[in-house]
Protein backbone atom coordinates (compact mmCIF):
# COMPACT_ATOMS: atom_id res chain seq x y z
CA UNK A 1 0.00 0.00 0.00
CA UNK A 2 1.36 3.63 -0.65
CA UNK A 3 2.50 5.52 2.12
CA UNK A 4 3.27 9.18 2.89
CA UNK A 5 6.55 10.24 1.39
CA UNK A 6 8.98 12.77 2.30
CA UNK A 7 11.56 14.15 1.33
CA UNK A 8 14.72 14.69 1.21
CA UNK A 9 15.46 12.01 3.73
CA UNK A 10 18.35 13.71 4.97
CA UNK A 11 19.79 17.19 5.02
CA UNK A 12 23.01 19.50 6.22
CA UNK A 13 22.04 23.10 6.32
CA UNK A 14 24.12 25.76 8.43
CA UNK A 15 23.15 28.33 10.81
CA UNK A 16 20.92 31.22 9.16
CA UNK A 17 20.26 29.46 6.06
CA UNK A 18 17.06 27.87 4.86
CA UNK A 19 15.33 24.63 4.17
CA UNK A 20 12.24 23.33 2.30
CA UNK A 21 10.49 20.00 3.62
CA UNK A 22 7.94 18.19 0.95
CA UNK A 23 5.74 15.63 2.25
CA UNK A 24 3.38 13.66 -0.32
CA UNK A 25 0.58 12.02 1.46
CA UNK A 26 -1.30 8.64 1.10
CA UNK A 27 -3.86 9.22 -1.87
CA UNK A 28 -7.13 10.54 -1.00
CA UNK A 29 -5.74 11.85 1.92
CA UNK A 30 -6.68 15.40 2.74
CA UNK A 31 -5.11 16.43 5.86
CA UNK A 32 -1.55 16.51 6.91
CA UNK A 33 0.42 17.37 9.95
CA UNK A 34 3.73 17.88 10.78
CA UNK A 35 5.52 16.96 13.75
CA UNK A 36 9.41 17.75 14.91
CA UNK A 37 11.20 14.99 17.04
CA UNK A 38 14.22 16.78 18.54
CA UNK A 39 17.04 13.82 19.70
CA UNK A 40 15.58 11.96 22.60
CA UNK A 41 12.18 13.75 22.35
CA UNK A 42 9.00 13.12 22.26
CA UNK A 43 7.55 14.15 18.71
CA UNK A 44 5.55 17.61 19.21
CA UNK A 45 2.70 19.11 16.85
CA UNK A 46 4.06 22.05 14.75
CA UNK A 47 0.81 22.36 12.15
CA UNK A 48 -1.98 20.53 9.90
CA UNK A 49 -3.90 21.65 6.95
CA UNK A 50 -7.02 20.36 5.37
CA UNK A 51 -8.11 20.99 2.60
CA UNK A 52 -5.18 23.55 1.54
CA UNK A 53 -6.20 25.50 5.06
CA UNK A 54 -4.32 25.54 8.29
CA UNK A 55 -6.65 24.10 10.52
CA UNK A 56 -4.16 23.63 14.02
CA UNK A 57 -1.35 25.41 14.76
CA UNK A 58 0.93 24.01 17.62
CA UNK A 59 4.23 24.71 18.18
CA UNK A 60 5.31 26.38 15.19
CA UNK A 61 8.28 29.10 15.74
CA UNK A 62 7.71 32.39 13.65
CA UNK A 63 10.82 30.90 11.43
CA UNK A 64 8.69 28.33 10.05
CA UNK A 65 6.14 28.65 7.40
CA UNK A 66 3.86 25.60 6.01
CA UNK A 67 1.55 24.98 2.94
CA UNK A 68 -0.70 22.34 1.55
CA UNK A 69 -0.89 22.28 -2.57
CA UNK A 70 -4.25 21.31 -4.70
CA UNK A 71 -2.77 18.35 -4.89
CA UNK A 72 -2.17 17.97 -1.29
CA UNK A 73 1.46 17.63 -0.76
CA UNK A 74 2.34 20.00 1.81
CA UNK A 75 5.73 21.86 2.18
CA UNK A 76 7.64 23.18 5.32
CA UNK A 77 10.10 26.23 4.98
CA UNK A 78 12.40 26.91 7.52
CA UNK A 79 13.84 29.98 7.65
CA UNK A 80 16.81 31.51 9.46
CA UNK A 81 17.98 27.85 10.83
CA UNK A 82 19.06 27.41 14.31
CA UNK A 83 20.86 24.65 15.67
CA UNK A 84 18.30 23.62 17.76
CA UNK A 85 16.36 23.58 15.04
CA UNK A 86 18.29 20.15 14.55
CA UNK A 87 15.80 17.35 14.77
CA UNK A 88 13.83 14.72 12.39
CA UNK A 89 10.41 16.27 11.11
CA UNK A 90 7.63 13.93 10.63
CA UNK A 91 4.57 14.09 8.10
CA UNK A 92 1.36 12.26 8.71
CA UNK A 93 -1.32 12.33 6.61
CA UNK A 94 -5.31 11.15 7.63
CA UNK A 95 -8.44 11.38 5.84
CA UNK A 96 -11.23 13.55 7.39
CA UNK A 97 -13.35 11.08 8.55
CA UNK A 98 -17.19 11.89 10.20
CA UNK A 99 -15.93 13.34 13.38
CA UNK A 100 -16.87 10.01 15.44
CA UNK A 101 -13.32 8.58 16.43
CA UNK A 102 -9.64 9.84 16.29
CA UNK A 103 -8.68 9.64 12.66
CA UNK A 104 -5.89 7.26 12.50
CA UNK A 105 -2.50 9.53 11.59
CA UNK A 106 0.10 7.32 9.01
CA UNK A 107 3.26 8.77 9.10
CA UNK A 108 6.17 8.93 6.73
CA UNK A 109 9.75 7.84 7.79
CA UNK A 110 10.58 11.50 8.18
CA UNK A 111 13.75 13.83 7.32
CA UNK A 112 16.65 14.46 9.33
CA UNK A 113 17.37 17.83 9.47
CA UNK A 114 21.16 18.46 10.74
CA UNK A 115 21.95 22.47 11.05
CA UNK A 116 25.47 22.68 11.69
CA UNK B 1 -6.27 17.81 27.00
CA UNK B 2 -6.11 14.70 29.21
CA UNK B 3 -2.65 13.83 30.42
CA UNK B 4 -1.13 10.50 30.81
CA UNK B 5 0.75 9.31 32.44
CA UNK B 6 3.18 5.55 31.87
CA UNK B 7 5.88 3.46 33.16
CA UNK B 8 9.39 5.18 31.49
CA UNK B 9 10.37 1.61 30.52
CA UNK B 10 9.99 -1.59 30.92
CA UNK B 11 11.91 -5.47 30.32
CA UNK B 12 10.39 -8.18 28.74
CA UNK B 13 12.18 -11.87 27.56
CA UNK B 14 10.48 -12.91 24.44
CA UNK B 15 7.48 -14.75 24.09
CA UNK B 16 5.79 -13.06 27.06
CA UNK B 17 3.00 -11.29 27.35
CA UNK B 18 3.14 -7.32 28.14
CA UNK B 19 0.93 -5.08 29.52
CA UNK B 20 1.63 -0.87 29.92
CA UNK B 21 -0.77 0.48 31.82
CA UNK B 22 -1.52 4.04 31.28
CA UNK B 23 -3.01 6.63 33.29
CA UNK B 24 -5.76 9.89 32.18
CA UNK B 25 -7.27 10.78 35.00
CA UNK B 26 -8.87 13.92 33.27
CA UNK B 27 -10.26 12.01 30.31
CA UNK B 28 -13.29 13.52 28.66
CA UNK B 29 -16.16 12.09 27.46
CA UNK B 30 -15.27 12.71 23.69
CA UNK B 31 -11.45 11.04 24.35
CA UNK B 32 -10.28 8.18 22.51
CA UNK B 33 -7.24 6.34 23.33
CA UNK B 34 -4.90 5.14 20.98
CA UNK B 35 -1.48 3.36 21.15
CA UNK B 36 1.13 4.23 18.66
CA UNK B 37 4.72 2.40 18.44
CA UNK B 38 7.66 4.27 17.37
CA UNK B 39 10.99 2.45 16.33
CA UNK B 40 13.96 4.68 16.56
CA UNK B 41 14.28 7.01 14.02
CA UNK B 42 11.08 6.27 12.08
CA UNK B 43 7.61 7.27 12.32
CA UNK B 44 5.67 6.57 14.49
CA UNK B 45 3.10 3.89 13.91
CA UNK B 46 -0.46 3.31 15.19
CA UNK B 47 -1.42 0.15 17.26
CA UNK B 48 -5.06 0.13 18.47
CA UNK B 49 -7.74 2.89 19.58
CA UNK B 50 -10.36 2.32 22.00
CA UNK B 51 -13.04 4.09 23.81
CA UNK B 52 -14.51 1.54 26.46
CA UNK B 53 -14.02 -1.99 27.32
CA UNK B 54 -11.68 -4.51 25.06
CA UNK B 55 -10.94 -3.71 21.54
CA UNK B 56 -8.53 -6.54 19.98
CA UNK B 57 -6.76 -6.57 17.00
CA UNK B 58 -4.18 -8.95 14.99
CA UNK B 59 -1.19 -7.00 17.04
CA UNK B 60 -2.69 -5.75 20.33
CA UNK B 61 -5.58 -5.62 23.24
CA UNK B 62 -6.91 -2.88 24.50
CA UNK B 63 -8.48 -3.05 27.67
CA UNK B 64 -10.60 0.26 29.29
CA UNK B 65 -12.03 -0.01 32.32
CA UNK B 66 -15.76 1.16 32.86
CA UNK B 67 -14.23 4.86 34.56
CA UNK B 68 -11.86 5.00 31.47
CA UNK B 69 -9.57 6.82 33.78
CA UNK B 70 -6.68 4.25 32.54
CA UNK B 71 -5.94 1.88 29.90
CA UNK B 72 -3.97 -1.00 29.32
CA UNK B 73 -2.40 -1.71 25.85
CA UNK B 74 -1.40 -6.03 25.92
CA UNK B 75 1.37 -7.19 22.99
CA UNK B 76 1.13 -10.93 23.19
CA UNK B 77 4.36 -13.35 23.08
CA UNK B 78 6.30 -10.31 22.65
CA UNK B 79 9.61 -10.70 20.09
CA UNK B 80 12.62 -9.13 20.04
CA UNK B 81 10.98 -6.70 16.82
CA UNK B 82 8.27 -5.11 19.25
CA UNK B 83 11.50 -3.34 20.95
CA UNK B 84 10.13 0.35 20.68
CA UNK B 85 9.01 3.44 22.29
CA UNK B 86 5.21 3.12 22.81
CA UNK B 87 2.36 6.00 23.71
CA UNK B 88 -0.62 6.01 25.20
CA UNK B 89 -2.38 9.41 23.79
CA UNK B 90 -6.04 10.61 24.64
CA UNK B 91 -7.49 13.01 22.35
CA UNK B 92 -11.03 13.91 20.78
CA UNK B 93 -12.61 12.57 17.82
CA UNK B 94 -12.15 13.68 14.85
CA UNK B 95 -8.79 15.55 13.22
CA UNK B 96 -6.91 16.51 16.25
CA UNK B 97 -3.52 16.75 16.07
CA UNK B 98 -1.78 13.95 18.67
CA UNK B 99 0.24 15.26 21.91
CA UNK B 100 2.49 12.76 22.85
CA UNK B 101 3.69 12.65 26.41
CA UNK B 102 6.44 10.46 27.76
CA UNK B 103 6.14 7.48 25.81
CA UNK B 104 7.49 3.53 27.66
CA UNK B 105 10.36 2.37 26.25
CA UNK B 106 9.99 -1.38 25.42
CA UNK B 107 13.35 -3.64 25.49
CA UNK B 108 12.51 -7.53 24.75
CA UNK B 109 15.04 -9.58 25.70
CA UNK B 110 16.33 -13.01 24.08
Amino acid sequence: AAGVIQSPRHLIKEKRETATLKCYPIPRHDTVYWYQQGPGQDPQFLISFYEKMQSDKGSIPDRFSAQQFSDYHSELNMSSLELGDSALYFCASSTRGSGTYQETQYFGPGTRLLVL
Amino acid sequence: LAKTTQPISMDSYEGQEVNITCSHNNIATNDYITWYQQFPSQGPRFIIQGYKTKVTNEVASLFIPADRKSSTLSLPRVSLSDTAVYYCLVSFSGNTPLVFGKGTRLSVIA
